[in-house]
C-alpha cells in the first residue's frame, strides 16, 4: 500500500514569513494530493489539492507543488498569519485505482506574532 | 448546517462495553469513510462504503469493529468489546465520486475515551 510521510512535524515562523510543510509518497499510482488544515478540537478541511496532471496550483496565499518523478509534493503558505496556525496534514490516493486516502502524522504550524 | 456530522461528539465507557457512533454524510455523497485520529497522527483508514455496499475494510481493524450503512446514507460504526486502546477521535468523511473525482468532507469527529 501506500506510504506517505510529513516533514517536518513541527514549525515555528514569524508572522508575514513563508512556511513549508513536505510530504513523500510511494506508490505511483497515487494521482490526487488533497491538503487539510486541522485547528484544535476541529474537523480536518480541506485547503487545497492537486492532480497528478498538474505541477502547481495556487490559491491566495498557499499554494502546492507536485513532483511526480520524485513522489514528493509540498504546501507553500506566504505571508502567515496568526489564524494559520494548525496542524496541517497531506494525503495521497490512487483515485482511478483504489479508494483509500492515505494520510501524512501532520504538520503542527505555529505562527508567532 | 449541511456538512457531514456525527453523533455522539464524545463517548465515555469501561473497557468491555460496546459502542456505537453514528455519522451523516452531506446528502448528495455516495462515497462514505471512517477514520481512527490518536494524538499527533494524521487519520487512519478504518473502512469505506459506496452508496450502501462496504467496498474496503483496512487489515488494521479489528473483528471487533463492524460498520453499516443499510440504506446508503447514514452510517453506523459499532466497537464491541472496547478496550483502552481504541480510544481515539473517530472521523467520518463523505464524498461525491463522479468522472473520477473526489473530495473528501470530514465531520467532526466522535472522541471515544475508554476507562
Amino acid at each position: 500500500g501506500e506510504n506517505v510521510e510529513q516533514h517536518p512535524s513541527t514549525l515555528s515562523v514569524q508572522e508575514g514569513d513563508s512556511a513549508v510543510i513536505k510530504c513523500t509518497y510511494s506508490d505511483s499510482a497515487s494521482n490526487y494530493f488533497p491538503w487539510y488544515k486541522q485547528e484544535l478540537g476541529k474537523r480536518p478541511q480541506l485547503i487545497i489539492d492537486i492532480r497528478s496532471n498538474v505541477g502547481e496550483k495556487k490559491d491566495q496565499r498557499i499554494a502546492v507543488t507536485l513532483n511526480k518523478t520524485a513522489k514528493h509534493f509540498s504546501l507553500h503558505i506566504t505571508e502567515t498569519q496568526p489564524e494559520d496556525s494548525a496542524v496541517y496534514f497531506c494525503a495521497a490516493t490512487p483515485l482511478n485505482t483504489g479508494n483509500q486516502f492515505y494520510f501524512g502524522t501532520g504538520t503542527s504550524l505555529t505562527v508567532i506574532p | 448546517d449541511t456538512g457531514v456530522s456525527q453523533n455522539p461528539r464524545h463517548k465515555i465507557t469501561k473497557r468491555g462495553q460496546n459502542v456505537t457512533f453514528r455519522c451523516d454524510p452531506i446528502s448528495e455523497h455516495n462515497r462514505l469513510y471512517w477514520y481512527r485520529q490518536t494524538l499527533g497522527q494524521g487519520p487512519e483508514f478504518l473502512t469505506y462504503f459506496q452508496n450502501e455496499a462496504q467496498l474496503e475494510k483496512s487489515r488494521l481493524l479489528s473483528d471487533r469493529f463492524s460498520a453499516e450503512r443499510p440504506k446508503g446514507s447514514f452510517s453506523t460504526l459499532e466497537i464491541q468489546r472496547t478496550e483502552q486502546g481504541d480510544s481515539a477521535m473517530y472521523l467520518c468523511a463523505s464524498s461525491l465520486r463522479q468522472g473520477g473525482l473526489e473530495t473528501q468532507y470530514f465531520g467532526p469527529g466522535t472522541r471515544l475515551l475508554v476507562l
